[in-house]
């Protein structure tokens, strides 16, 4: 079946650091991948997505590309902020039809001032 | 629009009592989701709805749990009897697009804190 694996949190980093958080995934077609974002107390927002390998998703800084060889969607953002603190989860759907998201367990972000 | 709505925020209760989450999607979306959220097993979808009708239930954990949608703007999710082990919370969410269409978006309620003593 299909499966999203995502780094351990926390991570904790200071303003204005480099972020990266990994996310490898496993699927028998042609999946699409997301990113959510769940800030403290609130439900989850859909972040980015791509629909198709080498696609690049993006918002509010944030970046990550569908790469098909290594089976992974790593987040990525220059400089974070301190509003950026939040638990962020990666996601996969499978093609056509299908309804059923997969989501990591998450990833717990702590940015500090 | 007001978003998803799920009510109670927070709910606390004992062992053995029926317990009944609400949760009103956005206007005009056919698809609502109920999931699951544990620190120990992440996100879990527990039920499907398309257009009122559940298409998947096979997430639900045992016959405790049930969960309806009379209506395009009302949900419910029912444990009946309450069990320490189903403290999570819960989330409802709704989508418009068609998915596997490539522009799947879903849209979570702030969710159901719930604690079962």
């Amino acid at each position: 079946g299909n499966s999203v694996t995502q780094m351990e949190g926390p991570v904790t980093l200071s303003e204005e650091a480099f972020l990266t958080i990994n996310c490898t995934y496993t699927a028998t077609g042609y999946p699409s991948l997301f990113w959510y974002v769940q800030y403290p107390g609130e439900g989850l927002q859909l972040l980015l997505k791509a629909t198709k390998a080498d696609d690049k998703g993006s918002n509010k800084g944030f970046e990550a590309t569908y790469r098909k060889e290594t089976t992974s969607f790593h987040l990525e953002k220059g400089s974070v902020q301190v509003s950026d603190s939040a638990v962020y989860f990666c996601a996969l759907i499978e093609g056509a039809g299908s309804y059923q998201l997969t989501f990591g367990k998450g990833t717990k972000l702590s940015v500090i001032p | 629009d007001a978003g998803v709505i799920q009510s109670p925020r927070h709910e606390v209760t004992e062992m053995g009592q029926e317990v009944t989450l609400r949760c009103k999607p956005i206007s005009g979306h056919n698809s609502l989701f109920w999931y699951r959220q544990t620190m120990m097993r992440g996100l879990e979808l527990l039920i499907y709805f398309n257009n009122n009708v559940p298409i998947d239930d096979s997430g639900m954990p045992e016959d405790r749990f049930s969960a309806k949608m009379p209506n395009a703007s009302f949900s419910t999710l029912k444990i009946q009897p309450s069990e320490p082990r189903d403290s999570a919370v819960y989330f409802c969410a709704s989508s418009l697009a068609l998915f596997g269409s490539g522009d799947e978006k879903l849209f979570f309620g702030s969710g159901t804190q719930l604690s079962v003593l």
